[in-house]
């Protein structure tokens, strides 16, 4: 059974403090990794993807890929009220039918 | 969602009867996927399409079915449905490729009572 793994929180951080979020995964042959966002009562959003051991920054938002480690984060800097949400990690499966394991979530809550 | 519309956005069925749940896109993406999201479970792939009249099971596909007889539509069968397939329902597409992500439909809510 391929599994990803999060922290289901909450995550309590104050408004322009760093978020960290973290994910670990159990398939070695995982090629893609994706970040997602939900708000409540709304579907999945992609906010950040990364192949490549390392970081990868967009805007307030850097992920980092560590595929020795079988381990994904995603930070979010100068967090905001509206960053409140569940943040979804997901992996790609390494075979042909590219489909998505999701993890739990972590829910995040920034406070004003 | 740009290009991908799921209904009927909220359902309540009764114990036992047939519902038929659909995913259309615009988009002309080969991947499709169902997708149930419960709390504590997070999302779980019911089943999954790569082209038309090409569909596989997901984790969860008991009391399931699919069919895909156009590339922009992609229905899911629950067959007999039970109080435990409560829940929301998401639909997602995808390029045929590791590089991209899905897009995930606006969901729907369904109801078993």
């Amino acid at each position: 059974q391929k599994e990803v793994e999060q922290n289901s929180g909450p995550l309590s951080v104050p408004e322009g403090a760093i978020a960290s979020l973290n994910c670990t995964y159990s398939d070695r042959g995982s090629q893609s990794f994706f970040w997602y966002r939900q708000y409540s009562g709304k579907s999945p959003e992609l906010i950040m993807f990364i192949y490549s051991n390392g970081d990868k920054e967009d805007g307030r938002f850097t992920a980092q890929l560590n595929k020795a480690s079988q381990y994904v984060s995603l930070l979010i800097r100068d967090s905001q009220p509206s960053d409140s949400a569940t943040y979804l990690c997901a992996v790609k499966s390494g075979d042909s039918s590219y489909k998505l394991i999701f993890g739990s979530g972590t829910r995040l809550l920034v406070r004003p | 969602d740009a290009g991908i519309t799921q209904s009927p956005r909220h359902k309540v069925t009764e114990t036992g009867t047939p519902v038929t749940l659909r995913c259309h896109q615009t988009e002309n993406h080969r991947y499709m996927y169902w997708y149930r999201q419960d709390p504590g479970h997070g999302l779980r792939l019911i089943h999954y399409s790569y082209g038309v009249k090409d569909t596989d099971k997901g984790e969860v596909s008991d009391g399931y079915s699919v069919s895909r007889s156009k590339t922009e539509d992609f229905l899911l069968t629950l067959e007999s449905a039970t109080s435990s397939q409560t829940s929301v329902y998401f639909c997602a597409i995808s390029e045929n490729d590791r590089d991209y992500g899905y897009t995930f439909g606006s969901g729907t809510r369904l109801t078993v009572v």
